[in-house]
């Protein structure tokens, strides 16, 4: 069956350090790939897209992810956290049908 | 840039209710969905529909219908509200290409007592 699995279920990184959130996929072929976020009491925001091609993904909010075929992977990272960054991350995948699918989410709390 | 709106952001209703919650996109977008949210299961697709007065069942169909009388409106009924239908609910469309890019409103925090 296909899944999208995030396997953190919170994260606390503080303010300025790096940060990585694992996305793991299970389809019969590579989908398209998403990572979304969500502020407390919002709807969710596109951050990037994996269509094809380059593997690194560049996004909104100085977010960038990479792509890992291999190892069936589709990680979130960012260089330098900021507050404003503390919200829900939804990675999804999609095979172009109608339903995508989502991973149950991971919170991440920045501390000062 | 895409705009979804939920007419609804919090709702609160008894048991037994009928329950409709609205959403509208400007975009001319020919798909259009409902999730439902909660805590630890991520995003679970309830109705989508991909033109005017077509409708499919997701994974989560019981319970609840839907209603696509314009391109740009599509409805969520609840026929009889149950508790275990407390909820967040998000609509979101997408284009015809519908590659799994979705815009999603700001969602609807329904409670049921």
């Amino acid at each position: 069956a296909q899944s999208v699995t995030q396997p953190d279920i919170h994260i606390t990184v503080s303010e300025g350090a790096s940060l990585e959130l694992r996305c793991n996929y299970s389809y019969g072929a590579t989908p398209y790939l998403f990572w979304y976020v969500q502020s407390p009491g919002q709807g969710l925001q596109l951050l990037l897209k994996y269509f094809s091609g380059d593997t690194l993904v560049q996004g909104i909010k100085g977010f960038e992810a990479e792509f890992k075929r291999s190892q069936s992977s589709f990680n979130l990272r960012k260089p330098s956290v900021h507050w404003s960054d503390a919200a829900e991350y939804f990675c999804a995948g999609s095979t172009g049908g109608f339903k995508t699918i989502f991973g149950a989410g991971t919170r991440l709390f920045v501390k000062a | 840039d895409v705009k979804v709106t939920q007419s609804s952001r919090y709702l609160v209703k008894r048991t037994g209710e009928k329950v409709f919650l609205e959403c509208v996109q400007d975009m001319d977008h020919e798909n259009m969905f409902w999730y439902r949210q909660d805590p630890g299961l991520g995003l679970r697709l309830i109705y989508f529909s991909y033109d005017v007065k077509m409708k499919e069942k997701g994974d989560i169909p019981e319970g609840y219908s839907v209603s696509r009388e314009k391109k740009e409106r599509f409805s969520l009924i609840l026929e009889s509200a149950s508790t275990n239908q407390t909820s967040m609910y998000l609509c979101a469309s997408s284009g015809g290409t519908n590659t799994g890019e979705l815009f999603f409103g700001e969602g609807s925090r329904l409670t049921v007592l």
